[in-house]
């Protein structure tokens, strides 16, 4: 069974740039979390979306948005990006509120 | 707000020895901790996840006990090997989010 795949693995932009994440879960996992690592604040919840819905959220401003498609595939946005925003983004998918299976991430660097 | 904390920060142990990492969370309402590791650059690997009815689990030579009343988790590590060196996290689930700590950093030297 294939695992959590992402996205670009790499990414570079400058400042005020906008970027999206693509996060593709497990085959038959409806829900797939958002996570941002930095190594000052460690891994931070950024959202949950199940069967397309936005389920739970983090406490993120609104510059960090996502979204789910119907084959539970589902994108993060990053618009305005800032310095701060150069970090790890994780995403995790799961059946419900059960074990979560991460993937690689992606490495966000903003110039 | 849940709050998890991981003690030690870093750990540093020769090949062979057993080994406990703590977690500690502040609420405990929690729907079930999960164990994890992460390699340097890597995404997480889920390890064990004990769900709120449960006291412990196990797998191979790793051991988690939770102990909701108090608010604290242990992972144990049986005959640890270089293999083990890893950043290990917790995550309380909430049942709407995971809380995770800030990791203990773990080299086992050969």
């Amino acid at each position: 069974k294939a695992g959590v795949t992402q996205t670009p693995r790499y990414l570079i932009k400058t400042r005020g740039q906008q970027v999206t994440l693509s996060c593709s879960p497990i085959s038959g996992h409806r829900s797939v979390s958002w996570y941002q690592q930095t190594p000052g604040q460690g891994l931070q919840f950024l959202f949950e979306y199940f069967s397309e819905t936005q389920r739970n959220k983090g406490n993120f401003p609104g510059r960090f948005s996502g979204r789910q498609f119907s084959n539970s595939r589902s994108e993060m946005n990053v618009s305005t990006l800032e310095l701060g925003d150069s970090a790890l983004y994780l995403c995790a998918s799961s059946r419900g509120q059960e074990t979560q299976y991460f993937g690689p991430g992606t490495r966000l660097l903003v110039l | 707000k849940q709050e998890v904390t991981q003690i030690p920060a870093a750990l540093s142990v020769p090949e062979g020895e057993n080994l406990v990492l703590n977690c500690s969370f502040t609420d405990s309402a929690i729907y079930n901790l999960q164990w994890f590791r992460q390699d340097p650059g890597k995404g997480l690997t889920s390890l064990l996840l004990i769900q709120s009815s449960q006291r412990e689990q196990t797998s191979g030579r790793l051991n988690a006990s939770l102990d909701k009343s108090s608010g604290r988790s242990t992972l144990y590590i049986a005959a640890s090997q270089p293999g083990d060196s890893a950043t290990y996290l917790c995550a309380a689930n909430t049942g709407n989010q995971f809380y995770f700590g800030t990791g203990t950093s773990l080299t086992v030297i050969p």
